[in-house]
């Protein structure tokens, strides 16, 4: 157990349709990430927010948005869905920034149909 | 952006037979970092190197940055059925971009 919570684990949806993942972070992470991962794609950073600020972005599609609360549990919305959106979506969080150790989250599936 | 190949795609090995999994970059890397993931899993972070030619061990594990900085390797020795999983190098930029390597998955014959 990392520590990294994610809810749902599980989410199927429909095309052209919108949902919201969240995340929690490690007790005193700052830094939450989060990923994409596909198949054909591999692991894919999205996007970063560090201390509710965002810090780096990644291959973030303009359809995604994402942001960290002052409580720093974060939050990914994927909007207009396409069925290419299927994958793994993990959050990672680390002490401060992109050269700590991540902690990943068990991820949640995001199936769309 | 600052991406990392990594080789082979696929590894199969009799236990305790040895296994290698490379990365290699165009450019030179600020350091590099190793996760696994098991099947089903979530990445794990096992190492970072920063300094050049750095060696560092953990048990059967063993990891290597060039000392150009452009590549990394890690190395298992004596592999067993708990080493399956998909090995993966990362890196971060000065722009705090983080890439994963297109990983290895390695299996493990009993």
């Amino acid at each position: 157990d990392s520590g990294v919570t994610q809810t749902p684990k599980h989410l199927i949806t429909a095309t052209g349709q919108r949902v919201t993942l969240r995340c929690s972070p490690r007790s005193g992470d700052l830094s939450v990430y989060w990923y994409q991962q596909s198949l054909d794609q591999g692991l894919q950073f999205l996007i970063q927010y560090y201390n509710g600020e965002e810090r780096a972005k990644g291959n973030i599609l303009e359809r995604f948005s994402a942001q960290q609360f002052p409580d720093l549990h974060s939050e990914l919305n994927l909007s207009s869905l396409e069925l290419g959106d299927s994958a793994l979506y993990f959050c990672a969080s680390s002490v401060r920034g992109a050269w700590d150790e991540q902690y990943f989250g068990p991820g949640t599936r995001l199936t769309v149909t | 952006g600052q991406q990392v190949m990594q080789i082979p795609q696929y590894q199969h090995v009799q236990e305790g037979e040895d296994f290698t999994t490379y990365c290699n970059s165009s450019t030179t890397l600020s350091n590099i970092q190793w996760y696994k993931q098991r099947p089903g899993g979530h990445p794990v972070f096992l190492i970072q190197l920063v300094k050049s030619g750095e060696v560092k061990k953990q048990k059967r594990l063993t990891f290597q940055f060039g000392e150009a900085k452009k590549n990394s390797s890690l190395h298992i020795t004596a592999t067993q059925t708990t080493d399956v999983g998909t090995y993966f190098c990362a890196n971060s930029n000065t722009g705090n971009q983080f890439y994963f390597g297109t990983g290895t998955s390695l299996t493990v014959i009993p």
